[in-house]
């Protein structure tokens, strides 16, 4: 059973092209993450939210736009993608805010911008 | 703004060896701290999660340590395995008012096993 998962896996498109990472999560949890890993292997917090309301948005610029249609979804738009914007996404959940809940990791998604 | 570090970036060792990987943090007014493993090309997946009032905690051959007065943990690996060859990443979580938790991750250290 799959916890967290991602769509689609690899996503290869040109600079200016506007598009969509989902994420899902069937842990029942209450706050989800998106984290981007770059080419030297960091990996940065982008957003978090909360029983669908935006809590966190790192220093992302506003064509990223995440998106929460309900608790176990929340998908990440972006719009007039930019080489720099190649790197790989992971979508994450935890139960809840508190310090005791691990975060559980999508399989990511490698996103490539020619 | 809270920095991580892993030392060393890149480990090889012959199977069996015990190793210890280290993470070290700026800023000691920490939430919590967890230890990941990323194979190649995958997510990925929870190892140990130390509460900020905790010292240690084991599982199985994995033991994590958290000295928060210091901003050092360390990752021991017992009798290690071909399988245990994959990237392990520490992740410190910092309080963000209402928002709770939020992670900083280390480079990470890339540890291969060899039979």
């Amino acid at each position: 059973d799959t916890a967290v998962s991602q769509t689609p896996k690899y996503l290869v498109t040109q600079m200016g092209n506007d598009k969509s990472i989902k994420c899902e999560q069937n842990l029942g949890h209450d706050t989800m993450y998106w984290y981007k890993q770059d080419s030297k292997k960091f990996l940065k917090i982008m957003f978090s939210y909360n029983n669908k309301e935006l809590i966190i948005n790192e220093t992302v610029p506003n064509r990223f736009s995440p998106k929460s249609p309900d608790k176990a979804h929340l998908n990440l738009h972006i719009n007039s993608l930019e080489l720099g914007d190649s790197a790989v996404y992971f979508c994450a959940s935890s139960q809840g805010l508190n310090r005791i809940y691990e975060q559980y990791f999508g399989p990511g998604t490698r996103l490539t911008v020619t | 703004k809270q920095e991580v570090t892993q030392i060393p970036a890149a480990l090889s060792v012959p199977e069996g060896e015990n190793l210890v990987l280290n993470c070290s943090f700026t800023d000691s007014a920490i939430y919590n701290l967890q230890w990941f493993r990323q194979d190649p090309g995958k997510g990925l997946t929870s190892l140990l999660l130390i509460q900020s009032s905790q010292r240690e905690q084991t599982s199985g051959r994995l033991n994590a340590s958290l000295d928060k007065s210091s901003g050092r943990s360390t990752l021991y690996i017992a009798a290690s395995q071909p399988g245990d060859s994959a990237t392990y990443l520490c992740a410190v979580g910092i309080f963000f008012g209402n928002a709770g938790n939020m992670l900083t991750f280390g480079g990470g250290t890339r540890l291969m096993v060899k039979p």
